[in-house]
């Protein structure tokens, strides 16, 4: 059973437009990240949240919110939306945040805006 | 901030031939150190970590080292297989930031039979 959820596995979307992208783990984590995947750049971290708090943000743009409505739940609301932000989108997760503790990662969500 | 390059970006092996991938990173505080494997249209498989008190480590056909001297981690798959085809990333956590993993570029890895 997959134990780090993404939905959906695939989402087009025009420009200008705004999207959620879902992220949900059975691990008991209680640290969970966002990084993006692009065909410019390598994979790259953009957040990370610990007990539903953000412990770090790394993007430059506010147009990218993460929200954590449970521990389990780290989602990624995407708004006014560019061809730029076109890529895969990995949720995920450790133990704790920080130290040691490896992170498992997700299917990925592959975003495409046209 | 830390930087990660990894060599070479692809590979093309026969079956039962050994790939040998290496990352250089330059922060001296980094910590801890995984590769991960990522099929097409997959997510990131975790292979193996390995902490800087360790300089190597084998599983099941794969193995780490570790040169702190020359901050270089590589990995070393033996008897490679057509199933080992896929890309595969260092990936560090420096010690002042030891919550962000800080990725290579990829091996994309060809085995062929």
């Amino acid at each position: 059973d997959p134990k780090i959820i993404q939905k959906p596995k695939y989402l087009v979307a025009v420009t200008g437009s705004e999207k959620i992208l879902i992220c949900e783990q059975y691990l008991g984590h209680n640290a969970m990240y966002w990084y993006r995947q692009s065909a410019k750049k390598p994979l790259e971290f953009m957040f990370s949240y610990s007990y539903q708090k953000l412990m770090d943000n790394q993007t430059a743009s506010s147009r990218f919110q993460p929200q954590s409505s449970k521990k389990n739940h780290l989602d990624l609301q995407i708004t006014a939306l560019k061809p730029d932000d076109s890529a895969t989108y990995f949720c995920a997760s450790s133990l704790d945040w920080g130290g040691q503790d490896t992170q498992y990662f997700g299917p990925g969500t592959r975003l495409l805006v046209l | 901030g830390e930087q990660v390059e990894q060599r070479p970006p692809h590979l093309s092996v026969r079956e039962g031939d050994s790939a040998f991938i290496i990352c250089t990173y330059t922060d001296s505080a980094t910590a801890y150190f995984y590769w991960y494997k990522q099929e097409p249209g997959a997510g990131l498989q975790l292979l193996m970590s390995v902490f800087s008190n360790v300089d190597r480590k084998e599983e099941q056909g794969l193995t780490v080292l570790l040169n702190k001297k020359d901050k270089q981690l590589s990995l070393n798959l033996t008897a490679a297989h057509p199933g080992d085809s896929a890309v595969y990333f260092c990936a560090v956590k420096s010690g002042g930031s030891n919550y962000k993993l800080t990725f290579g570029k990829g091996t994309l890895l060809t085995v062929t039979p």
